[in-house]
């Protein structure tokens, strides 16, 4: 059975502090999707990244930055010089299918404060 | 990204009425959506999968009479809680997304809360 674990279930730093939100994942499937999403307090889920089984570049985009490493099976997630702003729920997911509709296992989430 | 729009964004209900709430992917056509639940400060649980035209399938411990879901078209699916109760008072998320569109990325709607009084 596929499971996603996020051991820090609350993080809080001050602003401008780099953070690292950690994502361990299980999967039998050799091809899979990971994903994050940020849940702000009003609920809705926003698309961060998708990264697929295949490919371990790291990413980055702006002061996010994505590392995927296959041989540990994990998914973190960095954010640098953290803002307010990013304070929110932060889940990873794990598809079970990369062909057709993905359906998403998620972790626990991680609740992210960044205090000024 | 997509956009996937949900209606209504929170309701407040009854015990023993149903309640209806609406997911529209807007950008797209979606044969699958996929209905969540979200109990506060919890993850959010898979109930059930939603196929265009055909029955949608409940993950285990789902009541497949009581959460109905019904996918008529390609950008509307449904799901009706069927004589509601406070234990089902909930945050209920719809999500869409098709492997021709951005790799299958499920964009998610804003979220229904539920309470039931």
């Amino acid at each position: 059975a596929q499971k996603v674990t996020q051991a820090q279930t609350e993080i809080s730093v001050v602003e401008k502090e780099d953070v690292t939100l950690d994502c361990v994942y299980e999967t039998r499937d050799t091809t899979y999707y990971l994903f994050w999403y940020k849940q702000p307090p009003s609920g809705e889920l926003v698309f961060l990244i998708r990264r697929n089984s295949f490919d371990e570049q790291n990413e980055i985009s702006g002061r996010y930055s994505w590392n995927f490493q296959k041989s540990t099976s994990s998914f973190n997630f960095t954010i640098t010089a953290s803002q307010v702003v990013d304070s929110a729920v932060y889940f990873c997911a794990l598809s079970d299918q990369i062909q057709g509709a993905q359906k998403l296992v998620f972790g626990q989430g991680t609740r992210l404060t960044i205090n000024p | 990204g997509a956009v996937v729009s949900q209606h209504p964004s929170r309701v407040i209900c009854k015990s023993g009425t149903s309640v209806k709430i609406e997911c529209r992917s807007l950008d797209f056509q979606a044969t699958t959506m996929f209905w969540y639940r979200q109990f506060p400060k919890q993850s959010l649980m898979l109930m059930a999968t939603s196929n265009e035209g055909s029955k949608a399938t409940y993950e285990q411990g789902v009541e497949k009479d009581k959460f109905l879901i019904n996918h008529a078209s390609l950008t509307l699916s449904t799901l009706t809680v069927t004589s509601a109760h406070p234990e089902d008072s909930s945050f209920y998320i719809c999500s869409a997304g098709e492997p021709h569109f951005h790799g299958g990325t499920q964009y998610f709607g804003p979220g229904t809360r539920l309470l039931v009084l």
